[in-house]
């Protein structure tokens, strides 16, 4: 299957301090990237989808301005965790879809672990 | 009620048995339905991706759709230790993600 990176895979931070994290698609254009939030022993709870080139969608009470999500070229899309809080640590993991791709080929990253002190 | 229910585990069972995970859903609306496995600290990583009723194969794994019942399995035939991970189940209204939710996982743990 396709690769799907994501950088860093672990951030420690203090709190009030911005964090970036990075995913990338290694090996196809990812028109459509999402970002996901998992506390421990929960799933998945969908954060925001992002079109390359157009503003993120978010979900129903994530924050846009604390999450800045920019997708600006087909293989990268960041997350912002702006101005981190202790209850923003958690396990962060993007994914990513080609141009009229459907669901089984969305591919997850590996994910990025915060950790706010 | 949540929108699909996994029972958590943790699910402990002896090298070789067969394994079987489920969940629940109330939206008849969701018309495709995945299973995912993700290892301690990684991203899920698909292993089911079925669309209608019935039963789908892949090797040791099965996946089976009822729904008239909102019920979804996966089997597991001759586990193995490596298949020790977290399995979750998801699903979507549409084949491009709409309301693409994910259960909450079931921990399996497969002992030599």
């Amino acid at each position: 299957g396709a690769v799907v990176s994501q950088h860093p895979s672990r951030v420690i931070c203090k709190s009030g301090t911005s964090v970036k994290i990075e995913c990338r698609s290694l090996d196809f254009q990812a028109t459509t990237m999402f970002w996901y939030r998992q506390f421990p022993k929960q799933s998945l709870m969908l954060m925001a989808t992002s079109n390359e080139g157009s503003k993120a969608t978010y979900e129903q009470g994530v924050e846009k301005d604390k999450f800045l999500i920019n997708h600006a070229s087909l293989t990268l899309s960041t997350l912002t965790v702006t101005s981190a809080h202790p209850e923003d640590s958690s396990f962060y993991i993007c994914s990513a879809r080609g141009l009229g791709q459907g669901q089984e080929t969305q591919y997850f990253g590996p994910g990025t672990r915060l950790l706010v002190l | 009620q949540k929108e699909v229910e996994q029972d958590p585990g943790p699910l402990s069972v002896p090298e070789g048995a067969i394994v079987s995970l489920n969940c629940t859903y109330s939206n008849s609306a969701f018309q495709y339905f995945m299973w995912y496995r993700q290892y301690s600290r990684k991203g899920p990583e698909l292993l089911m991706y079925t669309y209608s009723s019935g039963n789908k194969e892949d090797g040791r794994f099965t996946a089976q759709v009822d729904k008239s019942s909102k019920y979804i399995s996966l089997f597991i035939r001759d586990s193995q230790p490596s298949d020790s991970a977290t399995y979750l189940c998801a699903m979507s209204r549409d084949n491009y993600g709409q309301n693409f939710v994910f259960g909450p996982g079931t921990r399996l743990s497969v002992l030599p």
